[in-house]
């Protein structure tokens, strides 16, 4: 069974610091991933996703996120952090063996002015 | 283009009632799914749609809960009855196809409480 791990319930930044949202992933075959964003009382926003190709991959917003294969993980980072960008996060992985998206639990990100 | 439309976006129930949803995803989008997300969690998937045939609702419990997607393209969710562990929020996503590379557009979701 694939599954999805984000460790940090909550992440804390200053507005202008770096920031990174953390994930692993277990699945059988290829891995599929995929980030996406959720502002209260909205749906999941897209930002970026790993198909196959160059591990460091860019997408909306300013942030990309870097497969690592060997370590199963695929973190989200923006170099500097705005205010709005305080949403909850999720991470999700498809596997070539199980056409379903599997989501993390989520990671409310924080950034202070 | 406009986007992933739900209606309502809020609804409370009392158990054992029954409640609906409406979904209508993006123009030409093949594929439709429909997700519970209870708070706390991430969503999960309860049934995907190709067209107007199922193609996977492993996780929906058919006990209670059924999907229809007419004509291919509107969709609704319905429960009956409802239990209080039924309280979430139910998303409907759409993509162009059911491939792996592509990803899924979410609408806004509806929050049911059931009381």
């Amino acid at each position: 069974a694939q599954s999805v791990a984000q460790p940090e319930d909550q992440v804390n930044v200053a507005e202008g610091n770096p920031l990174t949202v953390k994930c692993t992933y277990s699945v059988s075959g290829n891995p599929y991933l995929f980030w996406y964003v959720q502002y209260p009382n909205r749906g999941l926003q897209f930002l970026l996703k790993y198909i196959t190709g160059d591990n460091l991959v860019k997408g909306s917003y300013g942030f990309e996120a870097e497969f690592n294969k060997s370590q199963t993980s695929f973190h989200l980072k923006k170099p500097s952090a705005l205010v709005s960008d305080s949403a909850l996060y999720f991470c999700a992985v498809r596997g070539d063996l199980d056409y379903k998206l599997s989501f993390g639990a989520g990671t409310t990100v924080t950034v202070r002015a | 283009e406009a986007g992933v439309a739900q209606s309502p976006r809020y609804k409370i129930i009392e158990k054992r009632q029954s409640v609906a949803f409406w979904c209508n995803p993006i123009s030409g989008h093949a594929t439709l799914y429909w997700y519970q997300q209870i708070l706390g969690q991430g969503p999960k998937l309860l049934i995907q749609f190709q067209n107007n045939g199922v193609v996977d609702d492993s996780q929906l419990p058919k006990d209670r809960f059924s999907a229809e997607r007419l004509k291919g393209v509107d969709s609704t969710l319905k429960i009956q009855p409802a239990k209080l562990e039924d309280s979430a929020v139910y998303l409907c996503a759409s993509s162009t196809r059911d491939s792996l590379s592509y990803e899924q557009y979410f609408g806004p979701g509806t929050r049911l409480t059931v009381t």
